[in-house]
């Protein structure tokens, strides 16, 4: 069975500096890795993905994660934070079937 | 482009009524995907189809929950004589399925929010 763990339920930094949100993942298949971004009383936007291929993924605003066999991990990660990076972020493991399992999130707050 | 379309936005139900949340997936997307968010909590699958045919309801929580999508576009999650532990909100999400339906990116709606009084 497919698991996504991520620690933190809360990250605080300030504005300007690094963004670290960590997921931890459990498969037995090759896992295809997902990071996704809610706003207040929206849906969930697609930050990035890792499918295939090199192992350092970019997305937009920029994120970006690495997905590392060894340890299981896919971390969220940004060099400087901006306000509007508050959010909750979601960070999920899709199984055979499409369907995505996601883990528990993470709120980001930016103080100024 | 449009996006993935919900409605209604918000719903307040008496428990033991019968309520009915619909979606509009992207045009020409095959797959669609039901999904539940509890408060403080991440998605939870509850059904899948491509086209009109249900290929996996393994996350229906009880028979109360029925979820169709007869023309294989518009899809509606209906949950009958509902309680309060169906508070939640329901997001629907839709996707190109180009054959390798796990690496698909899927495209999620604003969500249903739903109050059981």
């Amino acid at each position: 069975a497919q698991s996504v763990t991520q620690l933190g339920s809360h990250v605080s930094v300030s504005e300007g500096a690094l963004v670290l949100l960590r997921c931890n993942y459990s498969s037995s298949v090759p896992p295809y890795l997902f990071w996704y971004v809610q706003y207040p009383n929206q849906g969930l936007q697609l930050l990035l993905k890792y499918t295939t291929g090199a192992t350092l993924v970019k997305g937009i605003n920029g994120f970006e994660a690495e997905f590392k066999k060894s340890e299981t991990s896919f971390h969220l990660t940004k060099p400087s934070a901006h306000m509007s990076d508050a959010a909750e972020y979601f960070c999920a493991v899709s199984n055979q079937g499409g369907k995505l399992i996601f883990g528990q999130g993470t709120e980001l707050s930016v103080k100024p | 482009g449009a996006g993935v379309s919900q409605s209604p936005r918000y719903k307040v139900a008496k428990r033991g009524q019968d309520v009915a949340l619909r979606c509009d997936p992207i045009s020409g997307h095959v797959s669609l995907f039901w999904y539940q968010q509890a408060l403080g909590q991440g998605p939870e699958f509850l059904t899948y189809f491509q086209n009109e045919a249900q290929l996996d309801k393994s996350g229906l929580p009880s028979d109360r929950f029925f979820a169709e999508r007869p023309e294989g576009s518009v899809s509606t999650l209906k949950i009958q004589r509902t309680q309060q532990e169906d508070s939640a909100v329901y997001l629907c999400a839709s996707s190109y399925k180009t054959g390798r339906g796990a690496q698909e990116t899927q495209y999620f709606g604003p969500g249903t929010r739903l109050l059981v009084l």
